[in-house]
């Protein structure tokens, strides 16, 4: 089963625009990521929260996670066209083997230039 | 080097080929996944070997046959694949298994006629 679902499914925004995204998810975790992936390529490592973390930046990107509301969100300031790219979270899910890294079902963020 | 290799980028096969995707990564990680994408879907995880023992197989169909041959590689061995088979497989690794980051190849974009 699906763990995280994200809204929206599709932003469209204008470069210098910040973009936000959010994640909600079904059961208690251990920590939550975040990736991007350009069009039909691989996934890429954007930032990593804690379950006892409640914010965290890394350069453009700020994360914060509210484990009341079971629930993420990720902000990119200033973006630039190079952000255009599909955006998930994905969690471990404690209620389930913590091999397993269940992503979100996805942000399509698009900045025009 | 810090890569996830796959090969082959792009592969066409009929219903009743056998056909071989690879995988190959030189960091020291010793957790391996195969991942499945349909368009505008998140990846799907298929397998996870860790310490080259199979962890977790999420009920895959038996036409899709991992194996781990050493640390560095893994292989996913394609028999008798339905259309529907068509995505994107992907490759990742990790440190260790346990969710922790992922690092992903690009990928190999399957075609089943």
């Amino acid at each position: 089963s699906q763990q995280g679902e994200e809204d929206p499914q599709a932003l469209s925004i204008q470069e210098g625009e910040n973009a936000t995204m959010n994640c909600s998810y079904k059961t208690s975790i251990n920590n939550l990521q975040w990736y991007r992936q350009n069009s039909g390529r691989g996934l890429v490592h954007l930032i990593l929260i804690r379950s006892n973390e409640r914010e965290k930046h890394s350069g453009r990107l700020r994360v914060t996670l509210d484990t009341s509301k079971k629930s993420s969100s990720l902000l990119i300031t200033a973006s630039r066209a190079a952000d255009t790219a599909s955006y998930f979270c994905a969690t471990d899910a404690t209620a389930y083997n913590t091999d397993k890294l269940i992503f979100g079902t996805g942000t399509r963020l698009q900045v025009f230039p | 080097d810090t890569e996830v290799t796959q090969t082959p980028k792009h592969l066409v096969m009929g219903m009743t080929n056998k056909k071989s995707l690879k995988c190959e990564q030189h960091m020291g990680h010793r957790a391996m996944y195969w991942y499945k994408q349909k368009a505008k879907k998140p990846p799907e995880l298929m397998f996870v070997y860790s310490y080259e023992k199979l962890s977790i197989n999420e009920s895959v169909p038996s036409r899709f046959s991992p194996e781990c041959p050493n640390s560095s590689l893994l292989n996913l061995h394609l028999h008798a694949l339905q259309p529907e088979d068509s995505a994107l497989y992907l490759c990742a690794s990790s440190l260790v298994s346990g969710a922790n980051v992922l690092t992903f190849g690009a990928g190999s974009r399957l075609t089943v006629l």
